[in-house]
């Protein structure tokens, strides 16, 4: 199993840009999360969703949008970077019911 | 807002020594995890400890919660110079027997043991 991946690894983007974020898992989770990481704190969370055509807003969704079409699948899209954009994107899955969160390896984005 | 408070925010020691880190929280919770990231990976799960349990062990990891003082601490015993990393303890509100999958993590602790 690869576990979580997520694509693309690096990023630049200029404000006012869109791009989508791609996270996939093939553990066949129900679960699956967004966060993002800025430097010395926590991962902060911004989308869920606990199965396919189910999905939350998080602490900080502003800026962001997501779908679940599939098990595999929780795109995370930026409509119009901005700078207050830039950081470290992790995404999760889990099978719920106290299971532990696996994460991908994250994707380092900077707005310009 | 950050749930979790993590306590110290680093911590710097030899190896073989103890290492022990403190994460408070607000709210009720139906269970706490400990993560462990090393400088720019990904995070790595290490226990979980449920609100109905007092105490949790694995391997060289100790993990108690106290759940009237909304606290949880994580020792690492005999430590090694690999055990370096940022070490972030999450909480999770979900009702009843069922996570969500929606974790509130704290600022995360920087532990750096020293060969």
């Amino acid at each position: 199993n690869a576990g979580v991946t997520q694509t693309p690894k690096f990023q630049v983007l200029k404000t006012g840009q869109s791009m989508t974020l791609q996270c996939a898992q093939d553990m066949n989770h129900e679960y699956m999360s967004w966060y993002r990481q800025d430097p010395g704190m926590g991962l902060r969370l911004i989308h869920y969703s606990v199965g396919a055509g189910i999905t939350d807003q998080g602490e900080v969704p502003n800026g962001y949008n997501v779908s679940r079409s599939t098990t595999e699948d929780f795109p995370l899209r930026l409509l119009s970077a901005a700078p207050s954009q830039t950081s470290v994107y992790f995404c999760a899955s889990s099978r719920g019911d106290y299971n532990e969160q696996f994460f991908g390896p994250g994707t380092r984005l900077t707005v310009l | 807002s950050q749930q979790g408070e993590e306590d110290p925010q680093a911590l710097s020691i030899q190896e073989g020594e103890n290492a022990t880190m403190n994460c408070s929280y607000k709210t009720s919770i139906n269970n706490l995890q400990w993560y462990r990231q090393n400088s720019g990976r990904g995070l790595v799960h290490l226990i979980l400890i449920r609100s109905n349990e007092r105490e949790k062990h694995s391997g060289r990891l100790r993990v108690t919660l106290d759940t009237s003082k909304k606290s949880s601490s994580l020792l690492i015993t005999a430590s090694r110079a690999a055990d370096t990393a940022s070490y972030f303890c999450a909480t999770d509100e979900g009702a009843g027997g069922t996570s969500y999958g929606k974790l509130t993590f704290g600022q995360g602790t920087i532990l750096t043991v020293h060969p």
